[in-house]
């Protein structure tokens, strides 16, 4: 089974503060997406990545950046956090092809006060 | 803005009978339709894929896809108050890797 790992599962974060949320995915994955999820917005894509080091805006960047250094790692950054990023924060990958079946992580629940 | 419209319901359906759940799409050149079921506080998981024109079965559910009309659908037969949750819709572009969601239609199923 795709095993898509994310770490911090509940976060409690001050404003202005830089925040980490990590996703490791076991599948040897080429693409790997981080989205948020907000009541009335659905899911809303922030960064994707479809290689080491190459990364993607979607739909929502603003505010946010990403790392990738391994292939089996997508980091998504909160250079400073603000309320409106109180949030679910989900990471996805998938295999390579443009096309195939995206697997979700647990999730994060990130509140900042 | 490629948009997935899927009515917000809640859809309440009797156990056993057949809950029916719509999406329409905007981008023409999609060519992959997926079909998520989320449980309130959990994230999504996929209940089935489609590519082609036409049905796909597996198990209870059928997903159904017409690309001439954008419109994409999911049975699930024999429903059951498990069944009860979020349906996302989510579609690919043609060369695209991500999924673009709609937002959801709520499906409760009662005993």
């Amino acid at each position: 089974d795709v095993k898509v790992t994310q770490s911090s599962r509940y976060l409690v974060k001050r404003t202005g503060e830089k925040v980490f949320l990590e996703c490791v995915q076991d599948m040897d994955h080429e693409n790997m997406f981080w989205y948020r999820q907000d009541p009335g917005l659905g899911l809303r894509l922030i960064y994707f990545s479809y290689d080491v080091k190459m990364k993607e805006k979607g739909d929502i960047p603003e505010g946010y950046s990403v790392s990738r250094e391994k292939k089996e790692r997508f980091s998504l950054i909160l250079e400073s956090a603000s309320t409106n990023q109180t949030s679910m924060y989900l990471c996805a990958s998938s295999l390579g092809a443009s096309g195939n079946t995206i697997y979700f992580g647990e999730g994060s629940w990130l509140t900042v006060v | 803005q490629k948009e997935v419209e899927q009515n917000s319901g809640p859809l309440s359906v009797p156990e056993g009978a057949i809950a029916s759940l719509n999406c329409t799409y905007s981008d023409r050149g999609s060519q992959s339709f997926f079909w998520y079921r989320q449980y309130s506080g959990k994230s999504p998981e996929l209940i089935m894929s489609i590519y082609s024109n036409g049905d796909k079965e597996d198990g209870r559910f059928t997903a159904q896809l017409n690309k001439a009309s954008q419109y994409v659908s999911l049975l699930i037969r024999d429903s059951q108050p498990s069944d009860s949750a979020t349906y996302l819709c989510a579609v690919i572009g043609n060369s695209g890797y991500a999924l673009n969601f709609g937002k959801g239609t709520s499906l409760l199923v009662t005993p």
